[in-house]
């Protein structure tokens, strides 16, 4: 079945550094990529999508690439901030899946030191 | 535009008792998924429902149900509560049905005792 694998955390930077969070996916067919961040005690926000290849995703500065030739959709930012501390999720909605059913990653937590 | 909303916020419950968790969505959405989330499991899927049919289930036992209503709200039950049923709820939902961007809720934590 389809799979999402993003890199394990906590992922801890200091202000101003910049992010990547890896991930990659298995699929058949062309299936949209999401990423979701997720604050303490809070439901999920969508970050940024692509639905085809080579489509950027962009957000709040935040950016991913949606590279199928290697199955991948890194997640990049070019300063962080305190701010962007949270858990970051990586998705998948396959149309041959039916619907609008979304396959997560483990979910990367992110700390940002002042 | 709201977003969506779900209630209760927080709950506690003893094994066996059932529990029903409510959902509204976005103004305009006509798809709700729901999906669980666990410290030991991730998020996964539970099911989805559109035009007041399910139209897509996880691998869940058949102690977790749903319903939507013509108003699109939608609700989920698990009967026979156990344990491991203590999770984060979280309700998604989208305009249509076929690989639309879901907007989530803030969830239903459940606690079973």
């Amino acid at each position: 079945g389809d799979s999402v694998t993003q890199m394990e955390g906590p992922v801890t930077l200091s202000e101003e550094a910049f992010l990547t969070i890896n991930c990659t996916y298995t699929a058949t067919g062309y299936p949209s990529l999401f990423w979701y961040v997720q604050y303490p005690g809070e439901g999920l926000q969508l970050l940024l999508k692509a639905t085809k290849a080579d489509d950027k995703g962009s957000n709040k500065g935040f950016e991913a690439t949606y590279r199928k030739e290697t199955t991948s959709f890194h997640l990049e930012k070019g300063s962080v901030q305190v701010s962007d501390s949270a858990v970051y999720f990586c998705a998948l909605s396959n149309y041959m899946e039916y619907g609008n059913k979304l396959v997560f990653g483990a979910g990367t937590i992110l700390r940002v030191k002042s | 535009k709201a977003g969506v909303t779900q209630t209760p916020r927080y709950l506690i419950k003893t094994r066996g008792q059932q529990v029903t968790l409510s959902c509204s969505p976005i103004s305009g959405h006509r798809s709700v998924s729901w999906y669980q989330q666990t410290p030991g499991q991730g998020l996964q899927f539970l099911f989805e429902y559109f035009s007041e049919t399910q139209r897509n289930k996880g691998n869940f036992p058949g102690r977790f149900s749903g319903r939507q209503f013509s108003n699109s709200r939608s609700e989920m039950n698990v009967s026979t509560l156990e344990l491991g049923d203590s999770a984060l709820y979280l309700c998604a939902s989208s305009l249509g049905f076929r690989q639309e961007t879901q907007y989530f809720g803030p969830g239903t934590r459940l606690l079973v005792l």
